[in-house]
């Protein structure tokens, strides 16, 4: 079975550029996550969407940082513009019902010079 | 918010030892997760707990949900090198299970 898919693995980029990270979820999964993961403050869920619709964006930065779920099989975040402590691991997760374990996705390592 | 408190942070140890790490909260939790993390990679679940006092093995591994709802253990029996990683207990309440709470990991070291 196809994970949580997420692409691309790596960016680069300069500072004031938009960066749009992706994820398709695993089939079936009714909930999407997305975390951030630095080493100062470990993973921190961003925000999360249930049927496409987003429940609980409290962990958003700031108004940078957008996330959308268009349909069942694709969520974008996007940061726009980028600053340099935006620099992370970005992980995509998935769970399928209210008490299910989520899945996590091999993440995207953002860098913004 | 809830926190969790994880430890050790890290060990050291010898191929063929035992290890053991835990996570203890403020709250109670409903749900226990263990995760393990390799380099360049996301978490991968290793072990899910949801009654309190459950007791859940995966080949080496053995998690339990403590009886107080407010922490979990997991245990690792005759490690290997492969075992090495970052693993992370993750806890979700019912009345928000959308937010799952991470501790913030024990990173594993095994000297063969």
């Amino acid at each position: 079975d196809a994970g949580v898919i997420q692409s691309p693995r790596h960016e680069v980029t300069e500072m004031g550029q938009e960066v749009t990270l992706r994820c398709k979820p695993i089939s079936g999964h009714d909930y999407l996550f997305w975390y951030r993961q630095t080493m100062m403050r470990g993973l921190e869920l961003l925000i999360y969407f249930n049927n496409n619709v987003p429940i609980d964006d409290s962990g958003m930065p700031e108004d940078r940082f957008s996330a959308k779920m268009p349909n069942a099989s694709f969520s974008t975040l996007k940061i726009q513009p980028s600053e340099p402590r935006d620099s992370a691991v970005y992980f995509c997760a998935s769970r399928q019902g209210w008490h299910q374990p989520q899945h996590f996705g091999d993440g995207t390592r953002l860098s913004i010079l | 918010g809830q926190q969790l408190n994880q430890s050790p942070q890290s060990m050291f140890i010898q191929e063929g030892e035992d290890v053991s790490m835990n996570c203890t909260s403020s709250s109670i939790f409903n749900t226990w997760l263990w995760y393990k993390q390799e380099p360049g990679e996301g978490p991968v679940l290793l072990i899910a707990l949801y009654k309190a006092g459950e007791l859940t093995s995966n080949g080496r591994l053995t998690a339990q949900f403590g009886i107080t709802r407010k922490d979990s253990f997991l245990n690792i029996s005759a490690s290997i090198p492969s075992d090495v990683g970052i693993y992370f207990c993750a806890g979700q309440p019912d009345n928000n299970a959308g937010k799952s709470t991470f501790g913030d990991g024990t990173t594993l070291t095994v000297k063969p």
